[in-house]
């Protein structure tokens, strides 16, 4: 079962233009969200969850429960903010937390 | 501070030999434990984790096997490789025992089987 998706491949944006990444979710209890970055030639790490309610590097997402959603947004794009993005669910299943995450979306930020 | 590791970094294989490929997590006991792949196109796919020694539960049917010999090692093999594996490989871990939590990456295996 599909449980995250992420509808872009690849999204290409001019610096100093908004920027969003989209990323959906099924799943029927409360998961956490995430989103994580790779940056060319680094490890994936987390940009930020939903339960921090941070905005991290200018990046903010939104859980939006109805409809499923936790969207990647950012005012202003810099050309560092180029990498890859992944959107992740987590839910407890017994005492284990399973993560799942979607297919990614790469991000250019043209000058 | 907590550090994870995977080797080797590359791997050129043929087609039915075996693989090992070899995690380790310092600085943090009964870690959970994850191995995923990672495909162009097709994100991050979780095959194994594990809570504990001994205790590795496989989240998709594969010719990929996961064992888990010591708390803070997670390794995984497969006794013929198929052109398939090829991809990248890659471990993480989480605190245990927690609710809510991050996972952190290793910097990750790329196999190829030729």
């Amino acid at each position: 079962a599909q449980r995250v998706t992420q509808p872009e491949k690849l999204l290409s944006v001019f610096k100093g233009a908004p920027v969003e990444l989209k990323c959906n979710y099924s799943y029927s209890g409360s998961p956490e969200l995430f989103w994580y970055v790779q940056y060319s030639r680094q490890r994936l790490q987390l940009l930020l969850r939903h339960i921090s309610r941070e905005s991290i590097k200018g990046f903010t997402a939104d859980l939006n429960k109805g409809e499923t959603s936790f969207h990647l947004k950012k005012p202003f794009a810099q050309e560092e903010d180029s990498a890859m993005y992944y959107c992740a669910l987590s839910f407890p299943s017994y005492n284990f937390n399973k993560f799942y995450f979607g297919s990614g979306t790469k991000l250019n930020v043209k000058p | 501070s907590q550090t994870i590791h995977q080797w080797p970094a590359t791997l050129v294989q043929p087609v039915g030999s075996p693989l090992s490929l070899e995690c380790t997590v310092e600085g943090t006991s009964n870690p959970n434990l994850y191995w995923y792949r990672q495909a162009a196109g097709r994100g991050l796919q979780l095959l194994f984790y594990s809570v504990g020694i001994g205790q590795i539960s496989s989240e998709v049917p594969q010719n990929l096997s996961a064992s888990r010999p010591q708390d803070r090692q997670f390794i995984l093999s497969s006794k013929k490789l198929l052109l398939s594996d090829s991809g990248f490989y890659l471990c993480a871990w989480r605190w245990g025992g927690m609710d809510t939590g991050e996972l952190f990456f290793g910097e990750g295996s790329r196999l190829t089987v030729l």
